[in-house]
Order: C-alpha cells, then sequence, then structure tokens
C-alpha cells in the first residue's frame, strides 16, 4: 500500500495527557498537511510542511500543539495536556507542488475523557 | 468566518437520476476548487477539481461547473449509483498558495436503490 498512512488510528486519553500522532505521506511526496475535523464539519487546516520546513501554522494550533517532520519523511503532531476540545478527527495529506490534489490518510481519531 | 459553505447538510436521490451538490465561496482569492468524497473511518479522496480559468470540467459521471460571478460551484452526478453514498465536501485554495484547503461543512448523499 503506497497510500497515506496514520497511526494510531484511534486514541482515547484522559484530560491533561500528552499525545502524539504519526503520518507517513507517499514517499514522493515533498509537501505534508495536518487538518483537524469536528463532529458535522469540514476538515480545518492546521499546518503544512514542504519538506522538513514548517511554512505556515494556523491559529487554531495553539502552544500546546506542535509538529515536526525531522527529515522531510514521516510527520509527527503532538498535543500536551490535552483537553476536552482536542477531541476530533486529525487528518494527514501529503501532495506535490502543482499537483491536482491532496491525498488523505485515514485519520486518528483523539478522544479526550 | 465560514468562507466556503455547502448549505444542504444532506441529500436523498434516487439510482439513475442526477445528484446536484452545491457550494459557494466569499474568498475572491479563491481560483482553485476541488471535490472530495468521503466514506466513513475514511480519509477524504478526491474525485475532480476545476481551475478559475473555467467554468466546466468533466470526469466520466462527475462534473464541476463554475459560476465566479455568483461566487457558486457545483457537482453533478449522472446517473448517480448506490455505490456513490458519502459525505461530499467542496475545498477551495488559492493558486497562488502552497495548496492549502477551506473546506465546506460537506452534505451527505443517499442513492436510494
Amino acid at each position: 500500500d503506497t497510500g497515506v498512512s496514520q497511526d494510531p488510528r484511534h486514541k482515547i486519553t484522559k484530560r491533561g495527557q500528552n499525545v502524539t500522532f504519526r503520518c507517513d505521506p507517499i514517499s514522493e511526496h515533498n509537501r505534508l498537511y495536518w487538518y483537524r475535523q469536528t463532529l458535522g464539519q469540514g476538515p480545518e487546516f492546521l499546518t503544512y510542511f514542504q519538506n522538513e520546513a514548517q511554512l505556515e501554522k494556523s491559529r487554531l494550533l495553539s502552544d500546546r500543539f506542535s509538529a515536526e517532520r525531522p527529515k522531510g519523511s514521516f510527520s509527527t503532531l503532538e498535543i500536551q495536556r490535552t483537553e476536552q476540545g482536542d477531541s476530533a478527527m486529525y487528518l494527514c495529506a501529503s501532495g506535490i507542488p502543482g499537483g491536482d490534489e491532496q491525498f488523505f490518510g485515514p485519520g486518528t481519531r483523539l478522544t479526550v475523557l | 468566518d465560514q468562507q466556503v459553505k455547502q448549505n444542504s447538510p444532506s441529500l436523498s436521490v434516487q439510482e439513475g437520476r442526477i445528484s446536484i451538490l452545491n457550494c459557494d465561496y466569499t474568498n475572491s482569492m479563491f481560483d482553485y476548487f476541488l471535490w472530495y468524497k468521503k466514506y466513513p473511518a475514511e480519509g477524504p479522496t478526491f474525485l475532480i477539481s476545476i481551475s478559475s480559468i473555467k467554468d466546466k470540467n468533466e470526469d466520466g459521471r462527475f462534473t464541476v461547473f463554475l459560476n465566479k460571478s455568483a461566487k457558486h460551484l457545483s457537482l453533478h452526478i449522472v446517473p448517480s449509483q448506490p455505490g456513490d453514498s458519502a459525505v461530499y465536501f467542496c475545498a477551495a485554495s488559492p493558486s497562488t498558495s502552497y495548496g492549502k484547503l477551506t473546506f465546506g461543512q460537506g452534505t451527505i448523499l443517499t442513492v436510494h436503490p
């Protein structure tokens, strides 16, 4: 399977705990995006990497959120001191410059109790 | 501030008939538009796109129409099939950007046999 993969698929945590998600993009894609989707809404942009450089962060990404893409391949999204409002589906997508579309992974569903 | 709006939360259509999904946008900087389809427990899948230099793009059973003056686009599916039942998201981007997408809220399409 050469699509975008995300791990874990589901995460249940208690409020105040830290969580980390991983995204493996399609191998030749140098663009990587993180989105968040809540119930009844479309995905909302969180952050974007071109290779290892994080070029934009949404104001939705509070200082409790950090994303990395250390070698320009896989990426991680960490949420510190989770809150119930962080419960959502976290989607990763990858693409190439000038490409028509972004390819999405299956998402990580986070539930904060 | 919802820059991309899909005002119909759901649509029900008989198999073989036409499905028309609508989307409105407010940001004049948007000049590239995409439709994604999403099944439960999967990430969004790209369907079709259109640039603002065109007013129509067709791919098999799927056609997207763009009315720039009205800031409106629509997706036509003809003929509709039960396998088309999914959530459909409209998304928009300024072509000068790196591909950051702004999504609508989605429309749940149900195609009845």
